[in-house]
């Protein structure tokens, strides 16, 4: 069975500060999502990386892929009220979004 | 309309009820999947359709759980002889294909009591 570990579990910090959470696996993955979602709705896609190594951003957020795709991380920038919620790390087979393994997630709070 | 859609948005049933959980894909995405959140928890998969057809169900727990698609669209959780174990919050989503972004509804949370 493949599970992700995802680190911290829960993150309470100030409007203005950085932060990173990461997601962790003895297994490789084909590739990797991260998913945000807010209390009493469905996961939402952020991002899909699938070569080892690789680097993404998305405004304030940079995704990266470790070189043995094995783990993952997530840096927020200047975090704002906004980014609060459950980051959700999901592995996969080749981009297929058949049969995603999520890990438990991290709670994230901005406060004002 | 514009996105995956589910109801009942909550479910409360007595334990051993029989209870169907119903998931209105995005309109022509052929893939369609079913994941249980339980409280703390990341979602699992259930079961997976491609078009009609159960791709692959052995997420589904055990016998009491059942899931159809019968036209290709709409599908329907079923969940007989239910537990106190059941309760979780039932997700489902859809895309084009397997290969593609995967849209979540905003799921059923179902209290067995």
């Amino acid at each position: 069975t493949q599970l992700l570990e995802q680190s911290p579990q829960f993150l309470s910090i100030q409007e203005g500060e950085n932060l990173t959470v990461y997601c962790n696996s003895s297994s490789v993955f084909s590739s990797l999502q991260w998913y945000r979602q807010e209390p009493g709705e469905g996961p939402v896609l952020l991002v899909t990386v699938v070569t080892g190594g690789e680097v993404k951003k998305l405004k304030r957020l940079t995704f990266q892929f470790g070189d043995a795709r094995k783990d993952s991380s997530l840096h927020i920038t200047a975090a704002q009220p906004g980014d609060t919620g459950l980051y959700l790390c999901a592995g996969g087979g080749g981009g297929s979004n058949y049969k995603l393994t999520f890990g438990k997630g991290t709670l994230l709070t901005v406060n004002p | 309309g514009a996105g995956v859609s589910q109801t009942p948005s909550n479910k409360v049933t007595e334990k051993g009820k029989y209870v169907e959980l119903r998931c209105d894909p995005i309109s022509g995405h052929t893939a369609l999947y079913w994941y249980r959140q339980s409280l703390g928890q990341g979602p699992e998969f259930l079961i997976y359709f491609q078009g009609t057809g159960a791709a692959d169900d052995s997420g589904l727990p055990n016998d009491r759980f059942f899931a159809v698609r019968p036209e290709g669209s709409v599908s329907t959780l079923k969940i007989q002889r239910t537990e106190r174990g059941d309760s979780a919050v039932y997700l489902c989503a859809s895309s084009l294909d397997v290969n593609t972004e995967a849209f979540f509804g905003q799921g059923t949370r179902l209290t067995v009591v």
